[in-house]
């Protein structure tokens, strides 16, 4: 009931296009979502984050989707450019849990100029 | 700013070695953590603090250690170094509450560690 399932492991993408990454989870406890993005050699950043009271979140050119009662949340990624080749992660945690995330496995995206 | 630093970033131990994993950061903030990240796998919580003196383990927690003297150190330790400890360690902190706007971590740059 911990786990969060995040797919694809790698997408390739070309320049301009929409990336789409997706995660599931199973614990109705979680109320919290981010997203983060790992560069080659750094640690993760935050991109951008949703609790369970939206349905979408935007920032720029990332949205995050959410639907509660299938239990899944998504990144979407538009006119996506070479710069944000990078690893992403999908995570999920209970707001009263000091931020102890559970992360999925991370997706490899690269994008093709 | 430095944010969260870690040392060293590369090392490599045989097994039965011990070692000690240094974090430090000078944001003020109350909580770290300590995440290991294995390839394919995510990332998975170690040890965390919520603050000096405060301690607690995390999904992962056998075979290391750690303490909390100070707001800025968050040292981790292995104690006999298995090759299942062959990972990529992060530490990361925030500084607490939960606005959404503001509420995040912010990682070290890694430390890559090889036990053979």
């Amino acid at each position: 009931q911990q786990q969060v399932k995040q797919s694809p492991q790698s997408l390739i993408v070309q320049k301009g296009g929409i990336s789409i990454i997706n995660c599931a989870y199973e614990n109705t406890a979680f109320d919290y979502f981010p997203w983060y993005q790992q560069f080659p050699g750094k640690g993760p950043a935050l991109l951008i984050a949703i609790r369970p009271d939206v349905s979408e979140k935007k920032e720029g050119r990332f949205t995050i989707s959410f639907n509660k009662s299938a239990k899944q949340f998504s990144l979407h990624i538009m006119d996506s450019q070479p710069g944000d080749s990078a690893t992403y992660f999908c995570a999920a945690s209970k707001v009263d849990s000091n931020y102890q995330l559970i992360w999925g496995a991370g997706t490899k995206l690269i994008i093709k100029p | 700013n430095a944010g969260v630093t870690q040392t060293p970033k590369f090392r490599i131990l045989k097994i039965g070695q011990s070692m000690t994993l240094q974090c430090t950061q000078d944001m003020n903030h109350n909580y770290m953590y300590w995440y290991r990240q294995d390839p394919g796998m995510g990332l998975k919580l170690i040890y965390y603090s919520v603050g000096a003196g405060i301690t607690d383990k995390g999904e992962v927690p056998n075979g290391y250690n750690v303490s909390r003297s100070t707001t800025e150190d968050f040292p981790l330790r292995l104690e006999l170094a298995a090759p299942s400890q062959t990972s990529v360690y992060f530490c990361a902190s925030r500084s607490g509450g939960w606005n959404l706007s503001n509420e995040k971590l912010f990682f070290g740059s890694g430390t890559q560690l090889s036990v053979l």
